[in-house]
């Protein structure tokens, strides 16, 4: 059974683009979330999707967006990058609702803003 | 609020001694509760969980104790081995009321040959 994958495993930016970042969870699985982390904060939660829905929102920037396609892929955008958005982004499903029997996380992608 | 306080790292114990990583939660309705691995340059892994009061989670040697009385889920290992070696998040999901799915601040463990 094939995991949560995450594309691109890398990414180097520069200030002000916008980069998209995909994330395919585990067959069958309708909840998928995301969650920036970094060395000073931790685990941040950014968003998570059910069944397309966005039903929650993490304290960030209108600058990050995401969402969740019909097939439960999902992905995440950040517009005009700055340096403190380098950081790892995890993505991660779960077979139930709201994660209660706990995520599956992909490798993760970690963005450099330069 | 809704928290999970780990104890700080890095942790450093020589192969085949006892583990012991402190986690407790503050939660306003009656959470679930995790332990997530993290090996360098992965994601994280889920290692054990418990839904309920005194239930204990298990797997791949470690575990972990529901307590509601002292509010804690604390992971234990009697003998650490080298590849052990990484960073453990504790975790707590709610479903009452505004979902919330909180992590720790993770605990770095390093085992020494």
């Amino acid at each position: 059974k094939a995991g949560v994958t995450q594309t691109p495993r890398y990414l180097i930016k520069t200030r002000g683009q916008q980069v998209t970042l995909s994330c395919s969870p585990i067959s069958g699985h309708r909840s998928v979330s995301w969650y920036q982390q970094t060395p000073g904060q931790g685990l941040q939660f950014l968003f998570e999707y059910f069944s397309e829905t966005q039903r929650n929102k993490g304290n960030f920037p209108g600058r990050f967006s995401g969402r969740q396609f019909s097939n439960s892929r999902s992905e995440m955008n950040v517009s005009t990058l700055e340096l403190g958005d380098s950081a790892l982004y995890l993505c991660a499903s779960s077979a139930r609702d709201r994660g209660n029997y706990g995520y599956t996380f992909g490798s993760g992608t970690r963005l450099t803003v330069v | 609020g809704d928290s999970v306080t780990q104890m700080e790292g890095p942790v450093t114990l020589s192969e085949e001694a006892f583990l012991t990583i402190n986690c407790t939660y503050t939660a306003t309705g009656y959470p679930s509760l995790f332990w997530y691995v993290q090996y360098p340059g992965e994601g994280l892994q889920l290692l054990l969980k418990a839904t309920k009061a005194d239930d204990k989670g298990s797997n791949k040697g470690f575990e972990a104790t529901y307590r509601k009385e002292t509010t804690s889920f604390h992971l234990e290992k009697g003998s650490v081995q080298v590849s052990d070696s990484a960073v453990y998040f504790c975790a707590l999901s709610l479903t009452s009321g505004t979902y919330k799915y909180i992590f720790g601040t993770g605990t770095r463990l390093k085992v020494l040959a």
